[in-house]
């Protein structure tokens, strides 16, 4: 199986920070990644598809990037929404892996 | 605009069994594939299983096979996940997703599964 490695596991922030969240797989995924966003008992949402294609409706401030084992999501300027656990999720594989998620606290 | 409402979780002792389910609306159901991902209190998320959009694919991770069974009805816009053999680290919230291209791109509520005698 693939798997997936985020740091930081924590990350304390404050409103108007510019925020990077790290992805690692374990094996070359193309750009077969997704972050999503999730509040506490809520479904995740969908952020980023692609490695960086924006999904429909998400706030221009979060972007991806990254290819082949490396990825991130950054913020660039975070809002007092954003604060929430991230989880970046592969699909390269038929079967998915996320990461142990990012929980972005407020500093 | 796209619903998936869950039901069918609850309180089940090890060993038991539990059926959810997963209604779909807005969308042609039956042109998607769906998953099952679940999340333990307090912890990350795990993908189950998967099922493509006539059921001729069909994937579970390694700790649910032989136990777990995905199934869909097209014709009633309904996903399924029939649970035997259920054990205490089955306890978890479990989420239904639509999937496009590896992409779960909307998910169902929720719903609770606690294994305990």
């Amino acid at each position: 199986d693939i798997q997936m490695t985020q740091s930081p596991s924590t990350l304390s922030a404050s409103v108007g920070d510019r925020v990077t969240i790290t992805c690692r797989a374990s094996q070359g995924i193309s750009d077969w990644l997704a972050w999503y966003q999730q509040k506490p008992g809520k479904a995740p949402k969908l952020l980023i598809y692609k490695a960086s294609s924006l999904e429909s409706g998400v706030p221009s401030r979060f972007s991806g990037s990254g290819s082949g084992t490396e990825f991130t999501l950054t913020i660039s300027s975070l809002q007092p929404d954003d604060f929430a656990t991230y989880y970046c999720q592969q699909s390269d594989s038929y079967l998915y892996t996320f990461g142990q998620g990012t929980k972005l606290e407020i500093k | 605009e796209v619903h998936l409402v869950q039901s069918g979780g609850g309180l089940v002792k090890p060993g038991g069994s539990l059926r959810l389910s997963c209604a779909a609306s807005g969308f042609t159901f039956s042109t998607y594939s769906l998953n099952w991902v679940r999340q333990t209190p307090g912890k990350g998320l795990e993908w189950v299983s998967f099922i493509s959009s006539s059921s001729s694919s069909i994937y579970y991770t390694d700790s649910v096979k032989g136990r777990f069974t995905i199934s869909r009805d097209n014709s009633k816009n309904s996903l399924y996940l029939q649970m035997n053999s259920l054990r205490g680290e089955d306890t978890a919230v479990y989420y239904c997703a639509r999937d496009w291209n590896g992409v779960l791109d909307h998910w169902g509520q929720g719903t609770l599964v606690i294994v305990s005698s």
